[in-house]
């Protein structure tokens, strides 16, 4: 079935280090795919999204190319900050009406 | 002003028992869904509700049983509460069963089984 498959975490990294998570798909079609990022103790917030191939998705400096011939949606952001500390799950859209998650990449970042 | 609601917030039983959670959205959204997260933060989808239909309901024990009385609630009873129910279980809502819609979460229910 269609599903994602990103990096393991935890990711670790100084505060200003450039972030890349990674993240590809499998699917029969061409869902939208999205990032959703959750601060402890809260909810999944949606950060960004693309619907189709070469679509790119930003949100608070945080940006993913929709790549079809790599089926990848790396996440990128080039100067990450304390309060990006989160879990990030990367996740498409599926013909069951639903999201299906990646597990999650846990990142830290260091003053 | 809260978007997506669930309670209890928290929620700690015995092994066996019966409960219930709750959820609320007043987006206006007509697809509600039931996520099941585990200690290893996977998040996997339960149940996913449009116009109080059920769409989806994945390989779930029959223990679960969702009940949507109007397309604003998607509330959650599970009978008979097992050690390994033990999870943060989300709540979410979007408009319609377009895949271009974002889901909007709840803050989670954390279910501890004693």
């Amino acid at each position: 079935g269609d599903s994602v498959t990103q990096m393991e975490g935890p990711v670790t990294l100084s505060e200003e280090a450039f972030l890349t998570i990674n993240c590809t798909y499998t699917a029969t079609g061409y869902p939208s795919l999205f990032w959703y990022v959750q601060y402890p103790g809260e909810g999944l917030q949606l950060l960004l999204k693309a619907t189709k191939a070469d679509d790119k998705g930003s949100n608070k400096g945080f940006e993913a190319t929709y790549r079809k011939e790599t089926t990848s949606f790396h996440l990128e952001k080039g100067s990450v900050q304390v309060s990006d500390s989160a879990v990030y799950f990367c996740a498409l859209y599926y013909s069951g009406y639903a999201l299906n998650f990646g597990k999650g990449t846990s990142l830290l970042v260091t003053p | 002003d809260t978007a997506v609601s669930q309670t209890p917030k928290y929620l700690v039983t015995q092994m066996g028992n019966d409960k219930s959670i709750k959820c609320e959205q007043n987006l206006g959204h007509d697809t509600m869904y039931w996520y099941k997260q585990d200690s290893k933060k996977f998040l996997k989808i339960m149940f996913s509700y449009n116009n109080k239909e059920l769409i989806i309901n994945e390989t779930v024990p029959n223990r679960f049983s969702p009940k949507s009385p109007d397309k604003a609630h998607l509330n959650l009873h599970i009978n008979s509460l097992e050690l390994g129910d033990s999870a943060v279980y989300f709540c979410a809502s979007s408009q319609g069963r377009d895949g271009n819609q974002p889901q909007h979460f709840g803050d989670g229910t954390r279910l501890s089984i004693l």
